[in-house]
This record gives structure tokens, C-alpha cells and sequence, in this order.
């Protein structure tokens, strides 16, 4: 079955600590991206990689790092320096960019206590 | 600057009646518009794109939208609301410029029974 996984679907992290959030995907796509949602923001882009070993900052990557060393693979690491980072975080992949659908995981929802 | 515009937060309407989410895009050329939706807690899922052609376009669960460049739109339309269309509508463009996608900030759909 293709698709996007993610995990864990829920997270609670203490402040000051750094927490890796999991994407998969077996779509064989190249292009992966990592999103944050808020409420009544939409979604904004932290990070995107269109090619293994390869990956470009989005509009809010601070805070943030991200490793692309599979093709599969494209986890995010949220580090103690991101100040809000409560919110909900959504992976896609796309086979290229442009006329292609980027299709989105579950989600992984990360609560800071 | 590039952006798309949701001017809706909410709508509500009443099961069985017709339903039209609005989307407005700025960019310089067309760009490739997508619509998604999005139910609680959940990822985002494909209902329809549009590329060239034909400007009225057809996908899942009955929607359709319709391009139209004067206006810079690209409106979401359904011609009978179920209660199970309740969800969260995100219009998001791909402008090859910038190489991702935007996303406007969502419209949320209640229906009434």
C-alpha cells in the first residue's frame, strides 16, 4: 500500500529538549517537504529536499534541522531554539516539482509542556 | 508578492444546498492551482488541479472548480453539500519561481443538518 507515514501521530515534549519527528514514504518520489500548520495560518513551509543528500530551508526553518540521507526518508529534528513550536507538522512528497501533486502523511501533533 | 487569498474563515450552509469557496491567486503568469481538503487532525488530501485547458475542472466526491484568469480565481464549487463534506479547504498554488507550494489560509466548512 503507497503512501506517506508518519511518526509518532501524537508527541509531548518538555521544554528545552530536541525531538525528532519520523516521514516515510514508498511512493518513490524525490521531492519531500515538511510543513506546519496552525490555526487560521494554513500551512507554511520549514524545510524541502528534491533530491537525496540535498535539501533547501523554507520559510520558517529556524529552529528546525532536517537530514535527507535516503530517499525514503526525511526526518525533522525540532530543536530547543524553536520558540513555539506546539503545532501540528505535515510531511508530503511529490515526484517532481511543478504539475505534480504533493500528497501529505497523517500528521504529527507536538505538544510542548 | 506571491500569495493566494481564502477571504472566507467560515461558511456554514444547509445540508443539500450549493456551495461556492472562493480562492484568488497573485502572480505574474498562471500558476498551477490545487484544491485540498482536510478533516480533523488529519493530512491533506487532493480534490482537484488545474494546469492548462479546459478551465472548469472536475474531481472527487462531486466538486468542481473553475479557473478564471481575469479574476485571478480559481473558486471551489459543489452542487449539493453532504454532511460529511465538513471539513477545512485549503487552495494552494504552484509558482515555478519560487519551486513550492503556496497555500492559502483555509476555509472551514460547517454544515448545517
Amino acid at each position: 500500500d503507497g503512501g506517506i507515514t508518519q511518526s509518532p501521530k501524537y508527541l509531548f515534549r518538555k521544554e528545552g529538549q530536541n525531538v525528532t519527528l519520523s516521514c516515510e514514504q514508498n511512493l518513490n518520489h524525490d521531492a519531500m517537504y515538511w510543513y506546519r500548520q496552525d490555526p487560521g495560518q494554513g500551512l507554511r513551509l520549514i524545510y524541502y529536499s528534491q533530491i537525496v543528500n540535498d535539501f533547501q530551508k523554507g520559510d520558517i526553518a529556524e529552529g528546525y534541522s532536517v537530514s535527507r540521507e535516503k530517499k525514503e526518508s526525511f526526518p525533522l529534528t525540532v530543536t530547543s531554539a524553536q520558540k513555539n513550536p506546539t503545532a501540528f507538522y505535515l510531511c508530503a512528497s511529490q515526484s517532481a516539482g511543478g504539475t505534480d501533486t504533493q500528497y501529505f502523511g497523517p500528521g504529527t501533533r507536538l505538544t510542548v509542556l | 508578492a506571491q500569495s493566494v487569498t481564502q477571504p472566507d474563515i467560515h461558511i456554514t450552509v444547509s445540508e443539500g444546498a450549493s456551495l461556492e469557496l472562493r480562492c484568488n491567486y497573485s502572480y505574474g503568469a498562471t500558476p498551477y492551482l490545487f484544491w485540498y481538503v482536510q478533516s480533523p487532525g488529519q493530512g491533506l488530501q487532493l480534490l482537484l488541479k488545474y494546469f492548462s485547458g479546459d478551465t472548469l475542472v472536475q474531481g472527487i466526491k462531486g466538486f468542481e472548480a473553475e479557473f478564471k484568469r481575469s479574476q485571478s480565481s480559481f473558486n471551489l464549487r459543489k452542487p449539493s453539500v453532504h454532511w460529511s463534506d465538513a471539513a477545512e479547504y485549503f487552495c494552494a498554488a504552484w509558482m515555478d519561481s519560487s519551486y513550492k507550494l503556496i497555500f492559502g489560509s483555509g476555509t472551514r466548512l460547517l454544515v448545517r443538518p
